[in-house]
């Protein structure tokens, strides 16, 4: 089945202590995306990743890193997690682009909070 | 730089009754549209997209939107609501620039 994968779902961790959230497809898709969702907010996406080894900063990269070392794989990682990342987070895929015209295929989130 | 807006937060209807919901963006040229649907506890999934010709395009689950140029709308429309449907929608823009943008979403409750 065609799908992203994120991992954990469910994570609570305190202050200051390095996490990393996994993201994984198996549709050989070039376009991989993180976005966390806040109430009222919609979604922001924090980082992108157009191909291999080519990363860059969406609208809410600070605290946050990400790496794109194989095409399936695209890892969240929050070197000193805050309270203010809580939040609900979403990878996407696309088969090119910015999903302009594949639209993107969404992970089922992963629920982070940061006490 | 462009955006997304969705001015119901939230929006109950009965079953079996119709539903619009309303999606405005403010951009220059003509974007690629989209709405997505999230059921509680799941991520995204793709309803239905715009990017030229026939103005009314028909998605999955029986969902249709329209693309309005002069109003800058694309509305989401369904003609009879089922309590499946309870989710909450999103509308989001793609420029040329190839930034996706979202709206804030609006929570849809089916009344029995």
């Amino acid at each position: 089945e065609a799908q992203v994968t994120q991992n954990p779902r469910y994570l609570i961790t305190v202050t200051g202590k390095k996490l990393t959230v996994t993201c994984s497809q198996n549709m050989n898709h070039e376009y991989m995306s993180w976005y966390r969702q806040d109430p009222g907010l919609g979604l922001r996406q924090i980082y992108y990743s157009m191909n291999v080894e080519v990363t860059d900063k969406g609208d809410v990269p600070e605290g946050y890193k990400v790496s794109r070392k194989e095409k399936r794989n695209f890892p969240l990682i929050l070197e000193s997690p805050s309270p203010n990342q809580t939040s609900l987070y979403f990878c996407a895929s696309s088969l090119s682009g910015v999903g302009g015209v594949y639209g993107y295929t969404f992970g089922s989130g992963t629920r982070l909070t940061v006490v | 730089a462009q955006s997304v807006t969705q001015p119901d937060i939230h929006i109950t209807v009965s079953e079996g009754a119709s539903l619009e919901l309303r999606c405005n963006y403010s951009y220059g040229a003509t974007p690629y549209l989209f709405w997505y649907v999230q059921s509680p506890g799941q991520g995204l999934q793709l309803l239905l997209k715009y990017f030229s010709g026939d103005t009314l395009v028909q998605g999955i689950k029986g969902f249709e939107a329209e693309f309005k140029r002069s109003q800058s709308s694309f509305n989401l429309r369904k003609p009879s609501v089922h309590w499946s449907d309870a989710a909450e929608y999103f509308c989001a823009v793609v420029d040329n620039n190839n930034d996706m943008r979202f709206g804030a979403g609006t929570r849809l409750t089916v009344k029995p």
